[in-house]
């Protein structure tokens, strides 16, 4: 059965902090890994990963894949209180219609 | 583009009651999705297809049914309402060929509260 697993589930932290939220995964036939941030309302794409290794940036926010050890890493740096969301982790798995399996999301909260 | 749409925001039922939940998208994207997300369970697939005439089960099926008659839409039916439906639905969309196959567009969400 296909797994997602994000740690922590929640994270409280003080502006300017750098925060790293996890997500660990087994499925039957990975094709990619995508984070999401969560506000008040549907998710916003972030970072899709397909290859090890190979870090995609954007402004603060970055993350970086292993597919050996089969986890994946979001880094935040000098967190801002608009940071502040549910952070969704999910995974492309080939087989059945190349559903998307999603963790549980990592609750992050940023204190000025 | 208006994206993904889906109506209605909100919505209160009684047990038993009868429900559809609206989905389209102006993308002219092959597949969709719905997903229902419940606190400390992220998001989990409850049905999905890959095309118009094309449906499939996802984790969460029994309860709802959906038909993909056009490509735009790909509404989301409640056939008995149970209170263990309460939670947030929503819908999504993405191609299935060429660039950005892997990105996916999410709807707004609708709240459905089951009494």
């Amino acid at each position: 059965e296909d797994k997602v697993v994000q740690s922590p589930l929640s994270l409280v932290v003080h502006e300017g902090d750098t925060v790293t939220l996890n997500c660990s995964y087994e499925v039957t036939n990975f094709r990619s890994l995508l984070w999401y941030k969560q506000e008040k309302k549907a998710p916003t794409f972030l970072f899709m990963l397909t290859s090890s290794g190979i870090e995609k940036k954007s402004g603060r926010l970055s993350s970086i894949l292993d597919k050996k050890e089969l986890f994946s890493i979001l880094n935040i740096t000098a967190t801002q209180t608009g940071d502040s969301a549910i952070y969704l982790c999910a995974v492309r798995d080939m087989e059945y219609g190349n559903k998307l399996v999603f963790g549980a999301g990592t609750i992050l909260r940023v204190k000025s | 583009n208006a994206g993904v749409t889906q109506t209605p925001k909100f919505q209160v039922l009684k047990t038993g009651q009868s429900m559809t939940l609206q989905c389209a998208q102006d993308m002219n994207h092959e597949y969709m999705s719905w997903y229902r997300q419940d606190p400390g369970m992220g998001l989990r697939l409850i049905h999905y297809s890959v095309g118009a005439g094309i449906t499939d089960q996802g984790e969460v099926p029994n309860g709802y049914n959906v038909s993909r008659s056009t490509t735009e839409d790909f509404p989301l039916r409640l056939l008995s309402a149970a209170p263990s439906q309460t939670s947030v639905y929503f819908c999504a969309s993405r191609r299935t060929s060429g660039l950005g196959t892997d990105t996916q567009y999410f709807g707004p969400g609708t709240r459905l509260t089951v009494l």
